[in-house]
């Protein structure tokens, strides 16, 4: 069965910093990979997808994803946060037609 | 920019009595999803829905649970009599089609059930 692991709950960084949230993922067959995040009262953004191609992918608000085969890892990275960036971030998985989610992190950014 | 929309955004209903959330997709899209978020949980997928019949369905996605399509545009998710553990936050999603892998998912519908 496929699954999605996010080791960190929760991330607290400071504005202008860099972060890294994790993903892990579990799959026998070969699996689409998604973030997504979801601010405050809101619903669930696309930020950036890797379906294949080049292990690095960009998205929106400046962030970007490197899929790692042999680690099944799809960690997220943005270079400077900012305080709009406060919000739930959720990896997904794609292996049939149904997305499968982790736990999602909670990035805090203080000024 | 086309975005999926939910009606309500917030649905109070006591326990045994049937609700139906209601979603449109994005105008074009073929496939559609409900997932739901119980408080403080991660999303969970409930049922895929395609050529007006459901292609997958979880373990949560029971005979209480209905979906339907009952006109070009709107994608409805009845349920027949809530239980206290059916409070979720429950989001609509749709994707395009076939080669097109990303599902866009609607604001969501809070739903208490007291």
């Amino acid at each position: 069965a496929q699954s999605v692991t996010q080791l960190d709950s929760q991330v607290p960084v400071f504005e202008e910093a860099p972060v890294e949230l994790r993903c892990n993922y579990s799959s026998s067959v070969s699996v689409y990979l998604f973030w997504y995040v979801q601010y405050p009262n809101q619903g669930l953004q696309l930020l950036l997808k890797y379906l294949s191609g080049s292990t690095l992918v960009k998205g929106i608000n400046g962030f970007e994803a490197e899929f790692n085969k042999s680690q099944t890892s799809f960690h997220l990275r943005k270079p400077s946060v900012h305080i709009s960036d406060t919000a739930e971030y959720f990896c997904a998985v794609s292996v049939t037609d149904k997305l499968i989610f982790g736990t999602g992190t909670r990035l805090q950014v203080f000024p | 920019e086309p975005e999926v929309t939910q009606t309500p955004s917030h649905q109070v209903t006591q326990m045994g009595q049937e609700v139906i959330l209601r979603c449109v997709p994005i105008s074009n899209h073929l496939y559609f999803y409900w997932y739901r978020q119980i408080l403080g949980q991660k999303v969970e997928f409930l049922v895929s829905f395609y050529n007006n019949e459901i292609s997958e369905k979880s373990e949560i996605f029971d005979d209480q649970f209905s979906v339907e399509r009952p006109d070009g545009s709107n994608f409805t998710l009845k349920i027949r009599s809530t239980k206290l553990e059916d409070s979720a936050m429950y989001f609509c999603a749709s994707r395009g089609d076939r080669t097109s892998y990303e599902q866009y998912f609607g604001p969501g519908t809070r739903l208490t059930v007291t």
